[in-house]
């Protein structure tokens, strides 16, 4: 099993641009999920998914769009980036839907510059 | 006030020292977890507890749930436990993660 995969490792985007950050899990994980780790803040949920068609908002989801339209697949798309969504993305995958239930799989993360 | 807080968030300690690191947290919760992030960026799960102690090879994690505190602790720390250990607290409708504690192990 690869278990949670994210592309790409890391990605430079100007101000305006828009892309889109790939995860897949072959774990056939109910939860999937978004992360965003900035300096001196614990890890902040952008989005989040409990099953193929269902998808929620997090902490901070303006600025970002999310599908689930597969069980293994959860892509998060920057609209318009912004200087502020530079960061450290990390998607996460759960066998239980009640994320708490069971542990968090992380994909490598992706570091994201807009300049 | 962070829903969930850590101490210290530095630690530096030399080979084979016991290392304790602390989580507080002021949710009530239904189970916690702790992580820790390798020096290249990547995130694993170490423990899932929902009350007493559990134990992996050096590492031991414990929960106070009346106290709402958790600890994990290293014995005979080595160089490659270097890393951010992350507390992260789960309730039915949300995950919290503390800003975590930074390890480094010296010879």
């Amino acid at each position: 099993n690869a278990g949670v995969t994210q592309t790409p490792k890391f990605q430079v985007l100007k101000t305006g641009q828009s892309m889109t950050l790939q995860c897949a899990q072959d774990m056939n994980h109910e939860y999937m999920s978004w992360y965003r780790q900035d300096p001196g803040m614990g890890l902040r949920l952008i989005h989040y998914s409990v099953g193929a068609g269902i998808t929620d908002q997090g902490e901070v989801p303006n600025g970002y769009n999310v599908s689930r339209s597969t069980t293994e697949d959860f892509p998060l798309r920057l609209l318009s980036a912004a200087p502020s969504q530079t960061s450290v993305y990390f998607c996460a995958s759960s066998y239980s839907a009640q994320a708490y239930n069971s542990p968090l799989h992380f994909g490598n993360g992706t570091r994201l510059t807009v300049t | 006030k962070n829903e969930v807080e850590q101490s210290p968030q530095n630690l530096t300690a030399q080979e084979g020292e016991f290392i304790t690191i602390n989580c507080s947290y002021s949710v009530g919760i239904s189970a916690l977890h702790w992580l820790q992030q390798h020096p290249g960026g990547g995130i694993v799960s170490l423990f899932m507890l929902s009350s007493g102690k559990k134990k992996h090879g050096r590492l031991i994690a414990t929960i106070n749930i009346q106290e709402k505190h958790s600890s994990l602790h290293i014995t005979a720390s080595h160089p490659r436990d270097s890393a951010v250990y992350i507390c992260e607290a789960g309730t039915a409708s949300k995950l919290t993660f503390g800003t975590g504690t930074r390890l480094q192990v010296t010879l």
